[in-house]
């Protein structure tokens, strides 16, 4: 069965950091692309980032370039975004998702990332 | 990276078709055959309905199907049922190397 878990979600503060975790099974993990998506409080989904399977190549959005990093560690089945200069626009649920054939297939549960003083 | 358009509702009696729009340019949508739609109910996390413009996943009803003209990707449901009331997002490839959501279309079943 495939399970995607995220955790790492919370509350901080704006221009905070903050690292969600994302843990894989079920799935060859170190041969798919792994997506991350977000969706602010009542709104839209909204396309984060992406990272190819070696890690070697990641793609964003252009509101969070230069301030979010995804990578991921093979070895532990797990993915990551890094989340720095936390902005109250950056509050939503984040859900990793597996990528194929240019669509997300497997989707977690999502955390809460909530940024307020 | 602008969102994808969609209506932001559509509605349709037990049984009727319904179609949801979603308009890009020749930058993502019109550009890829890497159109897909998502379902997500109140609560939940996103379920992936159709791939590549036209392809249903294991498990996914046959009610639902894809298509595209140009720019503009369309998901279709068929035999309406009380289960499909939710929310409906596209996606689509961009040339930029990124994806992109759709504004997002309410059904509602009346």
């Amino acid at each position: 069965e495939v399970q995607l878990v995220e955790s790492g979600g919370g509350l901080v503060q704006p221009g905070g950091s903050l690292r969600l975790s994302c843990a894989a099974s079920g799935f060859p993990f170190s041969t798919s692309w792994m997506t991350w998506v977000r969706q602010a409080p009542g709104k839209g989904l909204e396309w984060v980032a992406n990272i190819k399977p070696d890690g070697s190549d990641q793609n964003y959005v252009d509101s969070v370039k230069g301030r979010f990093t995804i990578s991921r560690d093979n070895a532990k089945n797990s993915l990551y975004l890094q989340m720095n200069s936390l902005r109250a626009e950056d509050t939503a649920v984040y859900y990793c998702a597996r990528d194929k054939r240019a669509a997300r297939d497997y989707w977690g549960q999502g955390t809460l990332v909530t940024v307020s003083s | 990276q602008s969102a994808l358009t969609q209506p932001a509702s559509v509605s349709g009696s037990p049984g009727q078709s319904i179609t949801i729009s979603c308009t890009g340019t020749s930058s993502d949508v019109g550009g890829y055959n890497s159109v897909s739609w998502y379902q997500q109910h109140p609560g939940k996390a996103p379920k992936l309905m159709i791939y590549e413009v036209s392809n249903r996943p294991s498990g996914v009803s046959d009610r639902f199907s894809g298509s595209k003209s140009g720019s503009t990707a369309s998901l279709t449901i068929s035999g309406l049922q009380a289960e499909d009331e939710a929310d409906y997002y596209c996606s689509s490839y961009t040339i930029s190397g990124t994806h992109v959501f759709g504004t997002g279309t309410k059904v509602t079943v009346l």
